[in-house]
């Protein structure tokens, strides 16, 4: 099973601050994909295939990685921004997820 | 349109069998390359995915839940199933379906990705 780990845990921004998310895979993957989930709400697909970003999601977000590291980068923070974010690997199975980064506002 | 809805039971017991469904509508699982997961999540936890369905019907599990899981599909009501036997109270979470998205090239699945969720539906195993 490959195990996805994010960091960080959780962390706050200031709006217009730079964020990047991190997510290292146990074994090399050849892409990887993100989730935003909003407090009660369903996940929905932000990021996949490394770096292509989901319908309507803003060009302030950026995805990039290979191997075994990947991250999501957020150009300039918003508030609209916070959320928690999931990594996912689908090349193997079983499809696992990283624990998620908890992305506040300051 | 892509749209997904789980329905289950909302409360049962342990040592019961969860038996959940997902209607969708905006994509037909007898399409190549079409496939509905399932998903988990436990309050204020991370998510958890349980299984796969494939428009072959070809079938994916987790091994941690142990042969505890059966997916099916009924293509021609766009709906697809989960059934978890044995439920615990580790088995209490919301459970999502969603449609699965791919990257191929030679009829080969590099990656699979969910593209298109449902609302969730909770269910809570207790006595």
């Amino acid at each position: 099973e490959i195990v996805l780990t994010q960091s960080p845990t959780t962390m706050a921004a200031s709006p217009g601050e730079k964020v990047t998310l991190t997510c290292r895979a146990s074994s090399s993957v050849s892409y990887m994909h993100w989730y935003q989930q909003r407090s009660g709400a369903s996940p929905k697909l932000w990021i996949y295939e490394t770096s292509k970003l989901a319908s309507g999601v803003p060009n302030r977000f950026s995805g990039s990685g290979s191997g075994t590291s990947y991250s999501l980068t957020i150009n300039s923070m918003e508030t609209e921004d916070a959320a928690t974010y999931y990594c996912q690997q689908g090349s193997s199975y079983p499809l696992t997820f990283g624990s998620g980064t908890k992305l506040e506002i300051k | 349109q892509v749209t997904l809805k789980e329905s289950g039971p909302g409360i049962l017991q342990p040592s019961q069998t969860l038996s959940l469904t997902c209607t969708f509508s905006g994509f037909s699982l007898s399409t190549y390359g079409m496939g509905v997961g399932w998903i988990r999540q436990p309050s204020g936890k991370g998510l958890e995915w349980l299984a796969n369905i494939w428009w072959d019907d070809d079938k994916y599990y987790n091994p941690s839940l142990k042969n505890r899981l059966t997916i099916s599909k009924d293509t021609s009501n766009n709906q697809a199933f989960l059934k978890i036997t044995n439920v615990d109270t580790a088995d209490t979470a919301t459970y999502y379906c969603a449609r699965i998205d791919i990257l191929s090239t030679m009829m080969v699945i590099i990656t699979s990705f969910f593209d298109y969720w449902g609302q969730g539906v909770m269910v809570t195993v207790s006595s």
